[in-house]
């Protein structure tokens, strides 16, 4: 069976511009996860969501939004980027909220 | 943002050596996981504890959830080269948001 997926694996975007990263769950895992990780620290919860709603939010500013839609694949967006933005993009999956979380590869977003 | 307390922060061994790092935290967590991540890539889980007191084993790794629920470790006994990385606990709050905290993560260095 396939892993998580997340795509693109790399961007490079400049201070003001939007992004838009997507993730593919395990087949079966209805609840994604997204977090941020800034080289040499740990993973940061961004979002939660479970069967397409929200369940949990982080410490991050609205400029972060997410969905998740019906085939439980989800997009991360960053609107007005900064370049405290540039980090890891992590997109874990589970088959509910309180399981055990897969992470996919990440994407690495580069901010300029 | 929010992260465990890990230790040690890095150690350098000597291959076959065991290996003992752990995480503690002041809040109580009803799941524990212990991640390894390589370089550019995203966490695999390598071992997940869901009960106070349960000592698991996954091969040479053998973790430990804390009887406090505050506290985990983890073991990596007869150490090789390919065990260098990066590894990480993540605690789940008893919350609604069902969301993991991370360690700060402990740089594991074989030398051959």
């Amino acid at each position: 069976d396939a892993g998580v997926t997340q795509s693109p694996t790399h961007l490079i975007k400049t201070r003001g511009q939007h992004v838009t990263l997507r993730c593919s769950p395990i087949s079966g895992h209805k609840s994604v996860s997204w977090y941020q990780q800034v080289l040499g620290q740990g993973p940061q919860f961004i979002f939660q969501y479970y069967e397409k709603e929200e369940r949990g939010r982080g410490n991050f500013p609205d400029r972060f939004s997410a969905r998740q839609f019906p085939n439980y694949s989800s997009e991360l967006n960053v609107n007005a980027l900064l370049l405290g933005d540039s980090a890891l993009y992590l997109c874990a999956s589970s088959f509910d909220p309180g399981e055990t979380q897969y992470f996919g590869p990440g994407t690495r977003l580069l901010v300029l | 943002g929010q992260q465990l307390n890990q230790s040690p922060q890095s150690m350098f061994i000597q291959e076959g050596e065991d290996v003992s790092m752990n995480c503690t935290s002041s809040s109580i967590f009803n799941t524990w996981l212990w991640y390894k991540q390589d370089p550019g890539e995203g966490p695999v889980l390598l071992i997940a504890l869901y009960k106070a007191g349960e000592l698991t084993s996954n091969g040479r790794l053998t973790a430990q959830f804390g009887i406090t629920r505050k506290d985990s470790f983890l073991n990596i006994s007869a150490s090789i080269p390919s065990d260098v990385g990066i590894y990480f606990c993540a605690g789940q709050l008893i919350s609604g948001t069902y969301k993991y905290i991370f360690g700060t993560g402990t740089r594991l260095k074989v030398l051959a």
